[in-house]
């Protein structure tokens, strides 16, 4: 059964400095992974998705990674600013891409970027 | 740019009593979700629906559940007897399917569920 674990559970950084977060998946036989920004009580922005025979993905500031084999990958932001503050979600897909293809999510990260 | 919408925002509803939450999915999209997302925890799979059938639901997704795409753009998830334990931010996905290379899945902004 996959499992989609992200570390660390919160962060606080100062503004303008860069950060990694860190997404693990028990079950390297992902379709694809797909990174998501939710604010507190609101839904989930889709930041980027990266397909299995990808290796990153960037738009913006944001770049994510991912290692299929060792079941990583990390979102990067570059210049992090106060309205970066958010809980970023980790989600892989788990089957081949059809409409089996559920999302299976990390517990997430709650970042604080302090002005 | 399309989005995926919820109404309403905010249900609060008695334990026992039935609701409906509705979704109005992207309108080429082929493939519908439906997730939640019980407070501090994580955000859970309850059901796919494709052609519309359920491809796959979750153990979360027993009997007093149900899905259904009424007409050609609305996309509605029945809890028959609320229980204390179904409050919950429901959230309803839908996405391209084959019409993508990438399937990518664009969430609604959710339907805070309570149940008192």
């Amino acid at each position: 059964k996959q499992e989609v674990t992200q570390i660390p559970a919160a962060l606080s950084v100062p503004e303008g400095e860069n950060l990694v977060l860190n997404c693990s998946f028990t079950d390297s036989a992902i379709y694809n992974l797909q990174w998501f920004r939710q604010d507190p009580g609101k839904g989930l922005t889709s930041l980027l998705l990266i397909q299995s025979s990808q290796r990153e993905q960037t738009s913006g500031r944001l770049n994510a990674s991912l290692d299929k084999s060792s079941g990583r990958s990390t979102l990067y932001i570059a210049a992090s600013q106060p309205g970066d503050s958010a809980t970023y979600l980790c989600a892989v897909f788990d089957g081949y891409g059809g409409a089996t293809n559920k999302l299976i999510f990390g517990t997430g990260t709650l970042l604080a970027v302090q002005p | 740019e399309p989005e995926v919408t919820q109404t309403p925002s905010h249900q609060v509803t008695q334990m026992g009593q039935e609701v409906i939450l509705r979704c109005v999915p992207i309108s080429n999209h082929l493939y519908f979700y439906w997730y939640r997302q019980i407070l501090g925890q994580k955000v859970e799979f309850l059901v796919s629906f494709y052609n519309n059938e359920i491809s796959e639901k979750s153990e979360i997704f027993d009997d007093q559940f149900s899905v259904e795409r009424p007409d050609g753009s609305n996309f509605t998830l029945k809890i028959r007897s609320t229980k204390l334990e179904d409050s919950a931010m429901y959230f309803c996905a839908s996405s391209p399917g084959l019409l993508s290379s990438y399937n990518e899945q664009f969430f609604g902004p959710g339907t805070r569920l309570t149940v008192l």
